[in-house]
């Protein structure tokens, strides 16, 4: 069936390096796409959104690529810090299916010091 | 601002027991959704409302669940005669306005079922 899933369930990186986190997503209906960070015991917390018109967009440290060819999606940490580890999110909200939005099933990012 | 907020952020019932997941959005905020998250899986849509009205309850199981974002006061989540299977952490998002697609998370509930 139609889902947005990620490649790796868990990501293991030295501090310092660049983190790339990845995701698939199979409805060429999707707009919208947004990465969110999960700590353990708390909610969800939005880093950055792209919308299908943009195939990048840069925040502070994060940048987002979306290849809409191949429907995939990354998220990319530059200098990864030991804050930076949690569970890592994409969602997509479909075109034609109101506000709700479709969670992939996450990767655990893990930064070693 | 005061961000998204959920309580109880912990909630245990027994089995056949209700249980009452509350929500107030983020001030300015008449958009409401719940989400369900079950061990190491991602969120689940379960509910969509505005004021006094459900837009979206696709994702809400056919029996026992029900939600509803009054005038006044928090939006609530009810589930009656709980299952075990219902243990898990329910988290509530809201955003401002129609056409805004950022939703902003709460803390969430976790609810255990004994």
């Amino acid at each position: 069936g139609e889902s947005v899933g990620l490649h790796l369930p868990t990501l293991s990186v030295q501090e310092g390096d660049n983190s790339i986190i990845n995701c698939a997503y199979s409805n060429s209906a999707s707009d919208y796409f947004i990465w969110y960070k999960q700590e353990s015991g708390k909610g969800p917390q939005f880093i950055i959104d792209i919308r299908s018109n943009m195939d990048k967009r840069q925040g502070q440290r994060v940048t987002v690529l979306l290849n809409k060819t191949v429907k995939h999606l990354s998220l990319q940490i530059a200098a990864t810090q030991p804050g930076d580890s949690a569970v890592y999110f994409c969602a997509e909200k479909r075109h034609n299916q109101g506000g709700k939005l479709i969670f992939g099933q996450g990767t655990e990012l893990s930064v070693k010091p | 601002n005061a961000g998204v907020m959920q309580n109880p952020r912990h909630l245990v019932r027994r089995r056949g027991q209700e249980a009452r997941l509350r929500c107030s959005p983020m001030k300015g905020h008449s958009h409401v959704y719940w989400y369900r998250q079950l061990p190491e899986e991602g969120l689940k849509f379960m509910v969509y409302l505005q004021k006094e009205n459900i837009i979206d309850e696709s994702g809400m199981p056919k029996e026992r669940f029900s939600a509803e974002f009054p005038k006044e006061g928090p939006s609530i989540l009810r589930i009656q005669q709980v299952v075990r299977g219902d243990s898990a952490a329910y988290f509530c998002a809201s955003s401002p306005k129609t056409g805004s697609y950022e939703q902003y998370f709460g803390p969430g509930t976790r609810l255990t079922v004994t």
